[in-house]
């Protein structure tokens, strides 16, 4: 089993739908949970974190997470054909040595928001 | 601030010369990453320091691959030899640190072709 799963997709949805992205993690003492988004060719951009049971809404973007179930997701309001992208899910390991600092990936979700 | 520099932002090499990748972090954060990524593995984790300090760098793939952070502001990757194999992007990434979560910042990237 991954550490961090996430569905490959591609996820295709309408342009101003919401898209869904999916994470799904192993280590039940994992605190910290970020989402990146990662265009072609370029660099993964941080679109946001969270580390407590529930929702976090930044604009457009939902996170939730739910630790019981060990499970991370991101909502996408009103998406856009900008949001097409790769983005990637990242958990950032337990505990208080500098190893806690490392993150483990998940190999992304390929959205795709047709206009 | 001009986020995390990574130079070259290409290399085209041929399979036995040596290749240095180089890295500027965002300064102030005091833990940089390296990671390559590829169709096939993702995005993976090859070596962490925290403070100048290697903390781990069980992710390097073999003793061709070294990395040294001399100074706060500065980071290599060194291949020596270099193989087709290790065609990828290659990220460099720092982090900041908060009270409650540390969030990790990447370079653009450089994309090393090996011949």
């Amino acid at each position: 089993q991954k550490e961090v799963e996430q569905n490959s997709g591609p996820l295709s949805v309408p342009e101003g739908a919401i898209a869904s992205l999916n994470c799904t993690y192993s280590d039940r003492g994992s605190q910290s949970f970020f989402w990146y988004r990662q265009y072609s060719g370029k660099s993964p951009e941080l679109i946001m974190f969270i580390y407590s049971n529930g929702d976090k809404e930044d604009g457009r973007f939902t996170a939730q997470l739910n630790k019981a179930s060990q499970y991370v997701s991101l909502l996408i309001r009103d998406s856009q054909p900008s949001d097409s992208a790769t983005y990637l899910c990242a958990v950032n390991r337990a505990g208080s040595s500098g190893s806690a600092r490392q993150l483990t990936f998940g190999s992304g979700t390929q959205l795709t928001v047709l206009p | 601030d001009a986020g995390v520099i990574q130079s070259p932002r290409h290399e085209v090499t041929e399979m036995g010369q040596e290749v240095t990748l180089r890295c500027k972090p965002i300064s102030g954060h005091n833990s940089l990453f390296w990671y390559r990524q590829t169709m096939m593995r993702g995005l993976e984790l090859l070596i962490y320091f925290n403070n100048n300090v290697p903390i781990d760098d069980s992710g390097m793939p073999e003793d061709r691959f070294s990395a040294k952070m001399p100074n706060a502001s500065f980071s290599t990757l060194k291949i020596q030899p270099s193989e087709p194999r290790d065609s990828a992007v290659y990220f460099c990434a720092s982090i900041n640190s908060t009270r409650w979560v540390d969030t990790q910042y990447f370079g653009p990237g450089t994309r090393l072709t090996v011949l």
